[in-house]
């Protein structure tokens, strides 16, 4: 599984709350990814990280901002959860060209 | 938009036959890649082929890539009952390798 964990693995909130999801790894990989998985959606990407301090914008990015201080960990926030942000979130680490996944964050937002 | 569109949607068929299951893709890659995923759980990466490549086979999975059409298909042989699963192809871009985007995936039932 590649040592990656997901914190927490479910949450219920309510609109307009802030949410800070975790995605942890312990080997030190350098890109590490969140996606949204919706129904009808497939993954959609939300923004990665190519090193510390280093992160870029992907596909669904409006709504959401990351952060990642360290290697190890890179942290999902929703400043103002929406009920359109209710999902179910991965992460993932690349290596050697494969990604590897975390088991996911059920997150709904009533 | 995403990257990759996978046809068909969704695929039943019986135990023994084969799948197939095709990938469009919208701008140049390095490398296409090709995922699974059991239901509730995260995704497993399956199989690799690079832009230089045009057949990859991996056990019971074989993988073309046609760079001119911008397509990928896979193929499992000889299915069986644990194959059924949602399967995503994933690609990355010619410029920008370490931005990897999913399609919208293609659910396979293989039916007993």
């Amino acid at each position: 599984d590649a040592g990656i964990t997901q914190s927490p693995r479910h949450k219920v909130t309510e609109t307009g709350t802030p949410v800070t999801l975790r995605c942890h790894q312990t080997e030190n990989h350098r890109y590490m990814y969140w996606y949204r998985q919706d129904p009808g959606h497939g993954l959609r990407l939300i923004h990665y990280s190519y090193g510390v301090k280093d992160t870029d914008k992907g596909e669904v990015s409006d709504g959401y901002s990351v952060s990642r201080s360290k290697t190890e960990d890179f942290l999902l926030t929703l400043e103002s959860a929406t009920s359109s942000q209710t999902s179910v979130y991965f992460c993932a680490i690349r290596a050697y060209n494969e990604q590897f996944f975390g088991p996911g964050t059920r997150l709904t937002v009533l | 938009s995403q990257q990759g569109e996978e046809d068909p949607q969704a695929l039943s068929i019986q135990e023994g036959e084969n799948a197939t299951m095709n990938c469009s893709y919208k701008t140049s890659i390095n490398n296409l890649q090709w995922y699974r995923q059991n239901s509730g759980r995260g995704l497993v990466h399956l199989i690799l082929i690079r832009s230089n490549e045009r057949e990859k086979h991996s056990g019971r999975l074989r993988v073309t890539l046609d760079t001119s059409k911008k397509s990928s298909s896979l193929l499992i042989t000889a299915s069986r009952a644990a194959d059924t699963a949602s399967y995503f192809c994933a690609t990355d871009a010619m410029n920008r390798d370490d931005k990897i985007i999913f399609g919208k995936g293609t659910r396979l039932h293989i039916l007993p």
